[in-house]
């Protein structure tokens, strides 16, 4: 039962910001939201974390916004490598830890 | 890979026969997962353990088991394998973000096929 939506799929051509969003209106106010990738059947791959202000690290931007009911994922300048599936997460709390509730994601097709 | 082993990587059985697939991890991290992954459903949790012999049932545990006898080994077992267990498996750990809020970091999965 993810607490995330995501459209389904995206296309975006090579060069240009990939913007991915992502719809969290369940969140709680001390949660963070995550975003991982998978790439064909490899295993996912974590990309950035925020709670409630923009990050930035060396993959991408996430943007989150005010009421913290929804976020976007900004690769920049998307790659042919950057093809792939992305998750947004929020962690579910589960007896003695937490559970990161993987939804279906959205595959990303990036085009030359 | 944030030190993380799992095997076999590929494994194809029969119906009814045991498997144990194995995650190891070099890094002492307390917290351990089996997640499996479908077509259409993402990854969903099998099972935790948040400690040494310390486990705990996750969405979809029916008809696995696992033991963490020392910390860096966390071990899934299909007591009696079923077509409906043909799946990929990835094993995680979590691990301390910079801000506070734990990471997850996967392995490389292990592909398991139930004739």
């Amino acid at each position: 039962d993810a607490k995330t939506t995501q459209p389904p799929s995206m296309d975006c051509a090579e060069g240009r910001a990939a913007n991915l969003p992502c719809n969290h209106s369940t969140i709680s106010g001390n949660e963070y939201v995550y975003w991982y990738r998978q790439i064909h059947s490899q295993g996912p791959q974590y990309i950035i974390h925020g709670l409630k202000n923009n990050e930035t690290n060396e993959m991408a931007s996430l943007i989150i916004t005010e009421d913290r009911k929804s976020s976007t994922l900004i690769l920049p300048h998307a790659t042919l490598r950057d093809t792939a599936v992305y998750y947004c997460i929020v962690r579910v709390a589960w007896n003695y830890g937490q559970n990161f509730v993987f939804g279906p994601g959205t595959r990303l097709s990036v085009l030359p | 890979d944030a030190g993380i082993t799992q095997s076999p990587r590929h494994k194809v059985t029969e119906t009814g026969t045991p498997v144990t697939l194995r995650c190891h991890q070099t890094e002492n991290h307390r917290y351990m997962y089996w997640y499996r992954q479908d077509p259409g459903h993402g990854l969903r949790l099998i099972h935790y353990s948040y400690g040494v012999k310390d486990t705990d049932k996750g969405e979809v545990s029916d008809g696995y088991s696992v033991s963490r006898s020392k910390t860096e080994d966390f071990l899934l077992t299909l007591e009696s394998a079923t077509s409906s267990q043909t799946s990929v498996y990835f094993c995680a750990i979590s691990v301390g973000g910079s801000s506070g809020a734990n990471v997850l970091t996967f392995g490389a999965g292990s592909r398991l096929t139930v004739l």
